[in-house]
């Protein structure tokens, strides 16, 4: 059973337009989240985080909203660009191990 | 920067035959990790080590095997591979908690 759920195997989103990916969690222990993107035939890379004291948290054109009550975050990404086009995935903390989603691939379609 | 560094980039392997798929890391970080990616199922951990000379295992640590000499190195590996393990293997590092993984380039193994 998977503890972190990314719904949305893909998205296509118009450039310049707010792409928004969803993820739910299952475990209330989880405190810590994040987001990574990964390009084809490369590792993930970091994108933004946040805790869960928070509700939100901001870098540039990428933000990520918590909603601990729902078990539930998202990244909106504003605005979208050909070169956000990639897999994200969102993960977990649990002690010092991370938990991943199955990924959504978003394409930004110029 | 080197970061991470995995090898073999890519790998066909018979299946029974072992392999131990190379990660070495450059910015001392204590906690270092394998994971595989598969589709549908994203990244999951197969065994992590902490700091040098511990282990753990992962969702996922069946058929494989891990040691952590020192800081630096943390090979993985398949005694006797089987197709099922047919994957791209991802090593990652974390310098503490609450803090980012970073990931390696991958390692793409077919088991046939």
């Amino acid at each position: 059973d998977q503890q972190v759920k990314q719904n949305s195997p893909s998205l296509s989103v118009q450039e310049g337009r707010i792409s928004i990916l969803n993820c739910d969690y299952t475990n209330s222990m989880f405190d810590y989240f994040l987001w990574y993107k990964k390009y084809p035939a490369e590792g993930p890379t970091f994108l933004i985080s946040i805790s869960s004291i928070k509700d939100k948290n901001e870098d540039g054109r990428f933000t990520v909203f918590l909603n601990k009550s729902a078990k539930h975050l998202s990244l909106h990404i504003v605005p979208s660009q050909p070169g956000d086009s990639a897999v994200y995935f969102c993960a977990a903390d649990y002690g010092q191990n991370f938990v991943f989603g199955p990924g959504t691939r978003l394409s930004v379609l110029p | 920067t080197a970061g991470i560094t995995q090898a073999p980039t890519s790998q066909i392997l018979a299946a029974g035959r072992s392999m131990t798929l190379r990660c070495t890391q450059d910015m001392r970080h204590n906690a270092m990790y394998w994971y595989r990616q598969d589709l549908g199922l994203g990244l999951r951990l197969i065994h992590y080590s902490n700091t040098a000379g511990t282990t753990g295992k992962g969702e996922v640590p069946d058929g494989y095997s891990v040691s952590r000499a020192n800081t630096d190195d943390f090979p993985l590996t398949l005694a006797s591979a089987v197709p099922s393990q047919t994957s791209v293997y991802f090593c990652a590092s974390s310098d503490r908690r609450y803090g980012e993984l970073f990931f390696g380039e991958g390692s793409r193994l077919t088991v046939l």
